[in-house]
């Protein structure tokens, strides 16, 4: 069974530019993850999606942003990218249950972004 | 969430047994505890997760204290693979919280050759 992928697994922007990072889930698996592990800290609640719609974002702001596709892929995108923005994207899917947040997550290889 | 403590660093000779400790002193009666590990410049690996009583599967067991408020990662036979940063994360169940995976600075568990 295949797992989470990730496109691409490098990035290279400079500021104020977009990046578009792609997850698609493990077959089956409705809910996706997005966090961000900026070097040498830990990883960090992005955004949650289930069945198309966003369940639930963490302290981000607006420029982060995302969707989730009926096939259940999903997309997160960084707009007017700031040096800071720098840092692994890591996407997580878990099969969903009833809409419920599920703890055991399964995860991607990441994309590494670098903003210059 | 209930904080938890972990060591910051240990050491483990290779086809040894490593335990990892985890201190949760807060965890409420609905909260699971979980563990995950990254191994570097990966995503993190799901590892095993328990209520009350001890659990194992095919990589872990995961020993609960009686009273919840400490537990005990167990890699029966190390090997150089099982270098990462283990964490545990403590929470309750499905739908306990939407607001994403607490990731805290984990244990850096080294093995040795």
């Amino acid at each position: 069974e295949a797992g989470v992928t990730q496109s691409p697994t490098h990035l290279i922007k400079t500021r104020g530019q977009q990046a578009t990072l792609r997850c698609s889930p493990i077959s089956g698996h409705t809910s996706v993850y997005w966090y961000q592990q900026a070097l040498g800290l830990g990883l960090q609640f992005l955004l949650w999606y289930d069945e198309g719609e966003e369940r639930n974002r963490g302290n981000f702001p607006p420029r982060f942003s995302g969707r989730q596709f009926p096939n259940y892929s999903s997309e997160l995108n960084v707009n007017a990218l700031e040096l800071e923005d720098s840092a692994l994207y890591l996407c997580a899917s878990s099969p969903g249950l009833a809409g419920a947040f599920q703890e055991t997550q399964y995860f991607g290889p990441g994309t590494r972004l670098l903003v210059l | 969430d209930a904080k938890t403590t972990q060591p910051t660093s240990m050491d483990c000779a290779e086809g040894r047994a490593a335990n990892l400790p985890c201190n949760h002193s807060t965890i409420s009666g609905n909260e699971y505890v979980y563990w995950y590990r990254q191994i570097h410049s990966q995503g993190p690996q799901y590892i095993i997760h328990g209520l009350k009583n001890n659990e194992t599967n095919e990589m872990a067991s995961l020993i609960i204290t009686e009273d919840r408020k400490s537990s005990t990662l167990i890699l029966p036979h190390a090997t150089l693979r099982d270098t990462a940063v283990y964490y545990c994360i403590v929470r309750a169940g499905s739908g306990g919280g939407a607001d994403g995976l607490t990731f805290g600075k984990g244990t850096h568990l080294i093995i040795q050759p």
